[in-house]
């Protein structure tokens, strides 16, 4: 079946370090990927997306890129700032069975990003 | 501004009560869902409804029940047949389409 797989966190950054979190999926067929940021105790927000192969989603300086020939969508981003700090989710969606979307969410990544 | 509220923030019940959590949508969204979050773990998802009146079972749906009588509203019961309550809920919409989901800031239930 479908599935995301994220790299084991948590990842540990200095202010102003690059951040990178791998993320591959398995799906038939030709789904969107999402990522999705959750700060302490709260809900999760979308951060970006891409909908079809070599789109590259990005907001507030993230990005990923749909990588269909190696069935990834990493998350980077160039300097990463304290406020950073949270568990982000990928994910990927593709159509269900009984009509609408599916969406299969990774187990998260914890970043810590140091003074 | 439009969003989904989630109600309340903490809830604490004894064991072999049911309790109900509020989920509340204004942005005109057909399709709601409820997951659960465990510690350290990724999202599971409870419910879902794509219209009013119709809903389906998730992956994990045993323990819980749902309805949707109204667009805005989907409401999560969490039974006493429920073996292991204590957890993390949250509720998301989404609009027609693939556009991901909006999610609410989340319940957190522990059963004593």
């Amino acid at each position: 079946g479908d599935s995301v797989t994220q790299m084991e966190g948590p990842v540990t950054l200095s202010e102003e370090a690059f951040l990178t979190i791998n993320c591959t999926y398995t799906a038939t067929g030709y789904p969107s990927l999402f990522w999705y940021v959750q700060y302490p105790g709260e809900g999760l927000q979308l951060l970006l997306k891409a909908t079809k192969a070599d789109d590259k989603g990005s907001n507030k300086g993230f990005e990923a890129t749909y990588r269909k020939e190696t069935t990834s969508f990493h998350l980077e981003k160039g300097s990463v700032q304290v406020s950073d700090s949270a568990v982000y989710f990928c994910a990927l969606s593709t159509p269900g069975n009984t009509g609408g979307f599916k969406t299969i969410f990774g187990a998260g990544t914890r970043l810590f990003v140091k003074a | 501004d439009g969003g989904i509220t989630q109600s309340p923030k903490y809830l604490f019940r004894k064991e072999g009560q049911n309790v109900t959590l509020s989920c509340e949508q204004n942005l005109n969204h057909d399709a709601m869902y409820w997951y659960r979050q465990d510690p350290g773990q990724g999202l599971r998802l409870i419910y879902y409804s794509q219209i009013v009146n119709d809903f389906q079972k998730g992956d994990i749906a045993e323990g819980y029940s749902v309805s949707r009588e109204k667009k805005e509203s989907f409401p999560l019961t969490v039974t006493s047949a429920q073996k292991n309550p204590t957890a993390f809920y949250l509720c998301a919409s989404s609009e027609e389409g693939d556009n991901g989901y909006t999610f609410g800031s989340g319940t957190r239930l522990t059963v004593v």
